[in-house]
């Protein structure tokens, strides 16, 4: 069964530095990657998604995504963080080998943003 | 811009009830998704539905049902609720076509059983 995995509960950063949340996948067949967004009291916004184009994906907000297949990674970056990019971020994946699509998340990772 | 709405945002019932979930989609999606989402365990799956009527297990089904009588609305039932029930809980919806498909969330349902 496919599994994501997110090092760190918490990334804390400083205003202006570089954010850097991590996403490894298990499959042995490249899926297609999401990243999630949660503000507080919101639903998931979905900020970009690798489905086998680029292996280099950009967002909204300012984020990307590098997919490598050699280290099963799909890292989400961002060059300066902003007090508002503070939220709860998710990576998930989904099977290209169903057709129908069911999502497995990650445990999440809690961005804090310092001043 | 999609629009998943979810009835309620925040809900409190007493153990034993049986409580509604209520979730409409206005992007004539195919799938739609019921997740609850808890500390340190993410998003699971409980329940999803790829056309009206059907149904299919997802996760951590037990315990709930659903029903989806009509395209844009599809309902989250717990028979009978459990203190181990209290949780967010968030419907989503998609096109169908594949995985690459994006799932639109919902503002989620803060449900407290006591």
């Amino acid at each position: 069964a496919q599994s994501v995995t997110q090092l760190g509960s918490h990334v804390s950063v400083s205003e202006g530095a570089l954010v850097l949340l991590r996403c490894n996948y298990s499959s042995s067949v490249p899926p297609y990657l999401f990243w999630y967004v949660q503000y507080p009291n919101q639903g998931l916004q979905l900020l970009l998604k690798y489905t086998s184009a680029a292996t280099l994906v950009k967002g909204i907000n300012g984020f990307e995504a590098e997919f490598k297949k050699s280290e099963t990674s799909f890292h989400l970056t961002k060059p300066s963080a902003h007090m508002s990019d503070a939220a709860e971020y998710f990576c998930a994946v989904s099977d290209k080998n169903t057709g129908f699509q069911k999502l497995v998340f990650g445990t999440g990772t809690r961005l804090l943003v310092s001043p | 811009d999609v629009k998943v709405t979810q009835s309620s945002r925040y809900l409190v019932k007493r153990t034993g009830e049986k409580v509604f979930l209520e979730c409409v989609q206005d992007m004539d999606h195919e799938n739609m998704f019921w997740y609850r989402q808890d500390p340190g365990l993410g998003l699971r799956l409980i329940y999803f539905s790829y056309d009206v009527k059907m149904k299919e297990k997802g996760d951590i089904p037990e315990g709930y049902s659903v029903s989806r009588e009509k395209k844009e609305r599809f309902s989250l039932i717990l028979e009978s609720a459990s203190t181990n029930q209290t949780s967010m809980y968030l419907c989503a919806s998609s096109f169908s076509g594949g995985g690459n498909q994006p799932q639109h969330f919902g503002d989620g349902t803060r449900l407290s059983i006591l």
